[in-house]
């Protein structure tokens, strides 16, 4: 069956530093990959999305990658700041079905 | 304000009493889903749709209904709640579909759903 997998532990760095999530994928190839930001009791917030076509996608200090060979999309925050801890969740998609497949997410937590 | 909206936002329930969660929004967007988020399993799609009169089921549609006569509406109704559906629910809209497509998804602010 299709799986995306984050990594379950807290992410925890500097402030300055560059975050780095990562997201996996297993037994299927999604058209496309999104990126959101949950904070505690909130809805996820859309941020990035990468298709299957392309290699990098960068928003001010975001950048994502999808790399279909080895089944994986990096996404990094540069320059992180403690504005930026939250939880980041990875959802995959296919432009027929629609239907969209999340990751478990990553808390990061940037120390002042 | 662009935004989609969720009522309630808090509901403690007994087991087989009947509920429906609304869901609006205002961005007259086609496409809309509900999500249901639980520890260690994260967001796990229940049902969307792409359009007016058009729905199909997520990873986990057992126990809920849905209907979409109006393109701002897609209430989530729990025909008969048990104590596994306790979890926090969210709705999400989204612009378009199909190729070429933005697929960024607008979300509720959540509601937090307890069946005893």
């Amino acid at each position: 069956s299709q799986k995306i997998e984050q990594n379950s532990e807290a992410l925890n760095i500097q402030e300055g530093k560059t975050a780095t999530l990562t997201c996996n994928y297993t037994n299927y190839s999604p058209a496309y990959l999104q990126w959101y930001r949950q904070d505690p009791g909130r809805g996820p917030v859309f941020l990035l999305l990468i298709r299957e076509n392309e290699k990098e996608k960068r928003k001010e200090r975001l950048k994502v990658t999808f790399d279909t060979t080895l089944k994986q999309s990096l996404f990094h925050i540069t320059a992180s700041q403690p504005a930026d801890s939250a939880t980041y969740l990875c959802a995959s998609g296919d432009t027929g079905r629609r239907a969209l497949t999340f990751g478990s997410g990553t808390r990061l937590q940037v120390q002042p | 304000e662009a935004q989609v909206t969720q009522n309630p936002r808090y509901l403690i329930t007994v087991t087989g009493k009947k509920l429906t969660v609304t869901c609006s929004q205002n961005m007259n967007h086609e496409y809309m889903s509900w999500y249901r988020q639980d520890p260690g399993l994260g967001l796990r799609q229940i049902y969307y749709s792409m359009n007016v009169e058009v729905t199909d089921k997520g990873d986990v549609p057992e126990g809920y209904k849905v209907s979409r006569k109006e393109k701002r509406n897609f209430p989530l109704i729990l025909e008969s709640p048990s104590p596994n559906q306790t979890s926090l629910y969210f709705c999400a809209s989204s612009l378009s579909v199909g190729q070429g497509a933005s697929y960024e998804q607008y979300f509720g602010p959540g509601t937090r759903l307890t069946v005893t």
